[in-house]
């Protein structure tokens, strides 16, 4: 079956860095995003990957790895708003969503 | 894991036409659905909040004569597109709250409608 899994909940620092992983199984892959989502608001596109190796964005960047069926969601120099959800979502072969149940994050001062 | 699904997958409709999807919450209720749109590699757009028994919430600028909602029961939405056109073309994404899960305010998302207007 086609499956995603991420950590439920993380706790880091504020001013420090944070790792979210995500390892995916899915019938077929079209690349790989990453959302972050504030509560009550809709999910905010942060990237995606579909080739191997890791991308940077200011101070969030995205790793994958195919071969691994993993990626990983890198946030430096964290601040209090990066507090949120963070989801994984893979596009399989028929270029549908698989959804991870989504990484709530939480910076303490 | 609360799991919701979409149908169709994608459909092909010709302009002028409706459409309907479905967005089902398959093991869980789900009082409260999302319905977003989302075009590539672009943040996904909330729609309309859509609430089991009452009338649907609309964001701004969303026309609610065109994006019909209907959300009859606790596993159960519609988005029917009215009068599509090309336009309309775009990526439909539902999600579902499981209230009585662990975590209320986690969202299950939907594998999306990919629908395409000629």
């Amino acid at each position: 079956g086609q499956n995603i899994d991420q950590p439920t909940e993380m706790t880091a620092t504020e001013g420090a860095i944070v790792q979210i992983n995500c390892t995916y199984q899915t019938s077929g892959f079209n690349g790989l995003f990453w959302y972050q989502q504030h509560a009550g608001e809709a999910p905010t596109f942060l990237s995606y990957n579909v080739l191997d190796g890791l991308e940077e964005k200011g101070r969030f960047s995205s790793f994958l790895s195919r071969s691994k069926g993993y990626s990983y969601l890198l946030l430096k120099e964290l601040q209090m708003k990066d507090s949120a959800s963070y989801l994984c979502a893979a596009l399989d072969s028929n270029y549908q969503l698989i959804w991870g149940a989504g990484t709530k994050l939480i910076i303490k001062p | 894991g609360a799991v919701v699904s979409q149908h169709p997958s994608w459909v092909i409709c010709k302009s002028g036409t409706s459409v309907k999807i479905e967005c089902r919450s398959l093991d869980f209720q789900a009082t409260t659905m999302f319905w977003y749109r989302q075009f590539p590699k672009q943040s996904l757009m909330l729609m309309a909040t859509s609430n089991e028994g009452s009338k649907a919430t609309y964001e701004q600028g969303v026309e609610k004569d065109k994006f019909l909602i209907n959300h009859a029961s606790l596993t159960l939405s519609t988005l029917t597109v009215t009068s599509a056109h090309p336009e309309d073309s775009s990526f439909y994404i539902c999600s579902a709250r499981d209230l009585s899960g662990r975590d209320s305010d986690t969202q299950y998302f939907g594998p999306g409608t990919r629908l395409t207007v000629l």
